[in-house]
Formats: C-alpha cells, structure tokens, sequence
C-alpha cells in the first residue's frame, strides 16, 4: 500500500521564479492538503484540495495556488517566490466524510536564493 | 482561532528514561493527532486520539477532551526516538476536516 508521495525532494531557486510541487496520495484518499514549515516551527496550513477544487484556505497569498487532478494527486504551485518561501512543504491525504487521520508525505524542501 | 501549546518545548533525557508530553488545547475539537518528526523531516503518525487512551509499544497516548488536553507518555526511551514531537487538532469534521492546527512541538533529545 503506497504511502503518500512527493516530488521532488529537493529544490532550489531564485528569487522571482515559479515552482510547481507534486504529491500523490495515498491509496484509497481523494482529499490533498498542503502545508508549509519553516524551520523550527510547526507546518501551517496552506490549502486543501477535493473533488478538484480548493475547499478550504489557510491564510496565504494568491501567489500560492494548486490543482488536483481526477486520479486525485495534486500540485502546489508558487509564483514569484521571495526568500522567505523558503521551506519544508508538505502533502497530506486523507478520506473526506470519513473522521480520521490525515497521513504526511517526505515533503519537499524549497531553497529560495 | 484554536491555539494549540505543547510543553516542554525541549526536553534532554538519558537512555531507558521515561517522559511525558502535553499539548493544550483552546476549544473542543474532532481530530487530535501525534506525530514524530524524523531528522529528514517526515511527519510520523503515532496516536490519532481525539478521545481516550491508546498505546503502541513504548508509546501511549490520552486525551481529556472535557478538560482540552492530550499526553504522550514515552517508556524507556531510545535514542531513536530523537526528534520533534507534534500535537495537531482540528475542529472540523466531515468535508471541512483535513485543517490541521500544530502546536510549536516538543524537541527530544536521548542521550546514550
């Protein structure tokens, strides 16, 4: 049973640029969020994805936004980036309507310079 | 919004100690989840308990719901078991649950 996966791992770019995230859930979930952690914090809430459209939204610019597609995987996407984007993202799935555990992924490690 | 604390925020021990982790929570919630987060970043699931007691090996875990609080106990500790320890609630159920809310974590440290 494959767990929740991300790609990439590791990433770094420069200030301006756009940068695309990917995360595949986990089998058998169709809900995605995104979270972001910076370092020595907790990972804060960035948006949620289900039945392909954004349901919920943690307070973060339009800069960031995401899709998800019908196989229910999903992508972050972040435009502009400024240095202080940098961080760990992270991926979570779990089952809409069902009360349960959200499960994580490795995330993705963004360096902005 | 609910705030999430977790105490303490560090905590040094000795191989074979004991401990207990606490998170406190502002207002009533349906999702209450431990994680461990390893050196290379991942978040660990150990107790989804928004209620109640649970135990997995060297773990445990309760939650007070009534009273908005929820321990981790650690028997005989490892240094394997290094890393930050994180409390997460949410308040939402059905469609709307999936926002997770963290407390600062509680940074671990097992010396051998």
């Amino acid at each position: 049973d494959a767990g929740v996966t991300q790609s990439p791992t590791h990433l770094i770019k420069t200030r301006g640029q756009q940068v695309t995230l990917r995360c595949s859930p986990k089998s058998g979930h169709d809900t995605v969020s995104w979270y972001q952690q910076a370092l020595g914090q907790g990972p804060q809430f960035i948006f949620q994805y289900y039945e392909e459209e954004e349901r919920q939204r943690g307070n973060f610019p339009d800069r960031f936004s995401g899709h998800q597609f019908p196989n229910y995987s999903s992508e972050l996407n972040v435009n502009a980036l400024l240095l202080g984007d940098s961080a760990l993202y992270l991926c979570a799935s779990s089952l809409a309507w069902s009360p349960g555990e959200l499960f994580f992924g490795e995330g993705s490690r963004l360096t902005v310079l | 919004g609910i705030q999430v604390e977790q105490s303490p925020p560090d905590l040094i021990l000795q191989e074979g100690a004991n401990s207990t982790l606490r998170c406190n929570f502002s207002d009533s919630v349906n999702n209450l989840q431990w994680f461990h987060q390893n050196p290379w970043g991942q978040l660990i699931n150990l107790f989804y308990i928004p209620s109640g007691t649970k135990q997995n090996g060297r773990l445990s875990a309760t939650t007070v719901a009534t009273e908005r609080y929820s321990l981790l106990y650690i028997s005989s500790s490892q240094t394997t078991d290094s890393g930050v320890y994180f409390c997460a609630v949410d308040r939402n159920y059905g469609g709307s649950q999936g926002n997770l809310i963290f407390g600062k974590g509680t940074k671990l440290s097992v010396k051998p």
